[in-house]
């Protein structure tokens, strides 16, 4: 158990259309982050929030993503008028240990753009 | 640019050996970095760290060695088991910063 739940774990869709993922973490984090993942490739980082706060976005984050996280709890991921590119594993993380820089991921959700 | 990266993208070793995998890095401010062990349908998750002021650390049956020389992180595996088998990621972050920047991956294989 990593204390980081994220849903769907698999989610399928059509391109043009919108979906939202939602990560929840098991324990109050100040810092929530959001990574992507290609196959075959690491985690490239998107956005990270601390509390409300969104603090940083990547290039990578274009004007069809946008993150929230409204209560300084969950978060959520929309990415509007999806493109195949878009397909991807979606990675929600929190930091812990002794200065929290260790991450502690989700299981992600896996998005496939038909 | 920032970069980690992996020399080699697959690895298979037979149960029982020893593993090593390798990584280089390119960002000289790095100062903390971490392995983590990715199994088929996970998230990321953390095996161990290490500081820049450190040349080894050793936790359960893993090692990490740095260089900070020559910008080389590996990772040894004692007496490598099935349970092994995963894609290992290296990754790098700067002490008070935010972002940890991961490299490619290497996919071990352990042959019973």
């Amino acid at each position: 158990d990593t204390g980081v739940s994220q849903n769907p774990r698999h989610k399928i869709t059509k391109r043009g259309q919108n979906v939202t993922f939602r990560c929840d973490p098991i324990s109050e984090h100040n810092r929530l982050y959001w990574y992507r993942q290609t196959l075959g490739q690491g985690p490239e980082f998107l956005t990270y929030f601390q509390n409300e706060a969104q603090l940083e976005k990547s290039r990578l984050l274009s004007d069809r993503f946008s993150a929230e996280r409204p209560k300084g709890s969950f978060s959520t991921l929309e990415i509007q008028r999806t493109e195949q590119g878009d397909s991807a594993m979606y990675l929600c993380a929190t930091p812990g240990g002794q200065a929290n820089e260790k991450l502690f991921f989700g299981s992600g959700t896996q998005l496939s753009v038909l | 640019g920032e970069s980690v990266g992996l020399h080699l993208p697959t690895l298979s070793v037979q149960e029982g050996d020893n593993s090593i995998i390798n990584c280089a890095y390119s960002n000289s401010a790095s100062d903390y970095f971490i392995w983590y062990k990715q199994e088929s349908g996970k998230g990321p998750q953390f095996i161990i760290d290490i500081r820049s002021n450190m040349d080894k650390r050793q936790g359960q049956r893993v090692t990490v060695l740095l260089n900070k020389t020559v910008k080389h992180l590996s990772l040894q595996i004692a007496a490598t088991q099935p349970g092994d088998s995963a894609v290992y990621f290296c990754a790098e972050k700067e002490t008070g910063g935010f972002k940890t920047i991961f490299g490619a991956g290497t996919r071990l294989f352990v042959k019973a």
